[in-house]
């Protein structure tokens, strides 16, 4: 069965500082999505970015980057000059497009938690 | 364009009690899902719909029933509440493309049972 590991369960830096959130996950598929989603204290769940296991390029969008290995089944996820407003709760999720069965059925990691102090 | 609504917000409810959440989607989404987040556990899939009138299990289905009797909308029953089922629910909705998992998500809805 697929699963994701956040095992970073919570992690705090001062503003500015780079941080990594790590995420690893299992999955007999090979065609496969990934997703980070951020959960800010209001509460709703925020896309950030989905790629699919045919393209491990890293990407990049302002501050945040992602990193995608394979090899390693991890898709790291990075803050560069973390801001107070990037305090949130941050998912990894793993949808498998599985045969035979239908919906896109997402796996969540536990989440990690990120405090950003000024 | 509302995208994925949820109601109510917030319910409290005594042990045994009974109710329905209604998710709405106004986006002629194909697939509807509900989660609950716990502490620590992240989101995991109660039940989920590929389309009106069908329905499956999801991961913890046990204590829920869903109905989807019309396209745009996805309803989650507790027929008798418990505490264990305290926790905060999201709906969501996405495209029909198996596998590229990308939803659309309600605010939730904050859920205590007493």
């Amino acid at each position: 069965a697929q699963k994701v590991t956040q095992a970073q369960t919570e992690i705090s830096v001062v503003e500015k500082e780079d941080v990594t959130l790590d995420c690893v996950y299992e999955t007999r598929d090979t065609t496969y999505y990934l997703f980070w989603y951020k959960q800010p204290p209001s509460g709703e769940l925020v896309f950030l970015i989905r790629r699919n296991s045919f393209d491990e390029q890293n990407e990049i969008s302002g501050r945040y980057s992602w990193n995608f290995q394979k090899s390693t089944s991890s898709f790291n996820f990075t803050i560069t000059a973390s801001q107070v407003v990037d305090s949130a709760v941050y998912f990894c999720a793993l949808s498998e497009a599985v045969k035979g069965e239908y919906g896109n059925k997402l796996v969540f990691g536990a989440g990690t938690i990120l405090r950003v102090k000024s | 364009n509302a995208g994925v609504t949820q109601t109510p917000k917030f319910r409290v409810l005594k042990t045994g009690q009974s109710m329905t959440l209604l998710c709405a989607q106004d986006m002629n989404h194909e697939y509807m899902y509900w989660y609950r987040q716990d502490p620590g556990m992240g989101l995991r899939l109660i039940h989920y719909s590929v389309g009106e009138g069908t329905t499956a299990k999801g991961e913890v289905p046990d204590g829920y029933n869903v109905s989807r009797l019309k396209k745009q909308n996805f309803l989650l029953g507790l027929e008798s509440a418990a505490p264990s089922q305290t926790s905060v629910y999201f709906c969501a909705s996405s495209y029909l493309l198996r596998g590229t998992g990308f939803q659309y998500f309600g605010a939730g809805t904050r859920l205590s049972v007493l």
